[in-house]
């Protein structure tokens, strides 16, 4: 039962565009929402959150919005850059619970 | 935030053999995370450690296959004991990092295994 998806295994953008990379859930029990990036060798890096009381987070480049009647959620990158070329993982969890993390998607910026 | 120590980096193991993951952390923490994440696969967490306390183990994961240690507050262990090809995956440890303006978890660089 997988309660977090990424539908999108890869996406390819051009550098100086935006890049939206998109997540859904089944569970609505969860209240916490988090993107990670991965580069290769490396562990995952916390990227940005946001609690379900909110719809938009941003944090520079990046935003998380959460449409919680969709149970969806999206991050936008902008403007894309090359060295965000990564795997990008969202996650969710509820209060007391642990992560569940979504499949990941790997971004490729092209300059 | 914190920092995450995580070894080897990678190793080849022949089956039936065993091998323990170290993670040490800069700072004391409550909890430690193990977790794997197989070739193409998500991150799935393993079991949660509780220095003091005997680890608690998600659905699908048992102690005898993973054990784990926590000695004190800032180190933890996890071998993969008796191995097979599909234990080659990454292991990951990971702790809650409340330094970070938004609540979030660190993770150690991970350990790439492959069993042969």
């Amino acid at each position: 039962d997988q309660q977090v998806k990424q539908n999108s295994p890869s996406l390819s953008v051009q550098e100086g565009r935006i890049s939206i990379l998109n997540c859904d859930y089944t569970n609505s029990m969860f209240d916490y929402f988090l993107w990670y990036k991965k580069y290769p060798a490396e562990g995952p890096t916390f990227l940005i959150s946001i609690s379900s009381i909110k719809d938009k987070n941003e944090d520079g480049r990046f935003t998380v919005f959460l449409n919680k009647s969709a149970k969806h959620l999206s991050l936008h990158i902008v403007p894309s850059q090359p060295g965000d070329s990564a795997v990008y993982f969202c996650a969710a969890e509820t209060s007391g619970s642990r992560l569940t993390f979504g499949e990941g998607t790997q971004l490729t910026v092209n300059p | 935030s914190a920092v995450i120590s995580q070894k080897p980096s990678r190793d080849i193991c022949q089956r039936g053999t065993s091998l323990t993951i170290q993670c040490q952390v800069d700072s004391q923490v409550t909890m430690m995370f193990w977790y794997r994440q197989q070739p193409g696969q998500s991150l799935t967490l393993i079991a949660t450690a509780n220095q003091g306390s005997e680890a608690t183990y998600e659905s699908g994961f048992v102690i005898d296959k993973f054990p784990i240690s926590r000695p004190n507050l800032t180190f933890s262990t996890l071998t993969v004991s008796n191995m097979s090809p599909e234990d080659s995956s990454i292991y990951l440890c990971s702790v809650e990092d409340r330094g970070k303006g938004n609540y979030g978890y660190t993770f150690g660089s991970g350990t790439r295994l492959t069993v042969v």
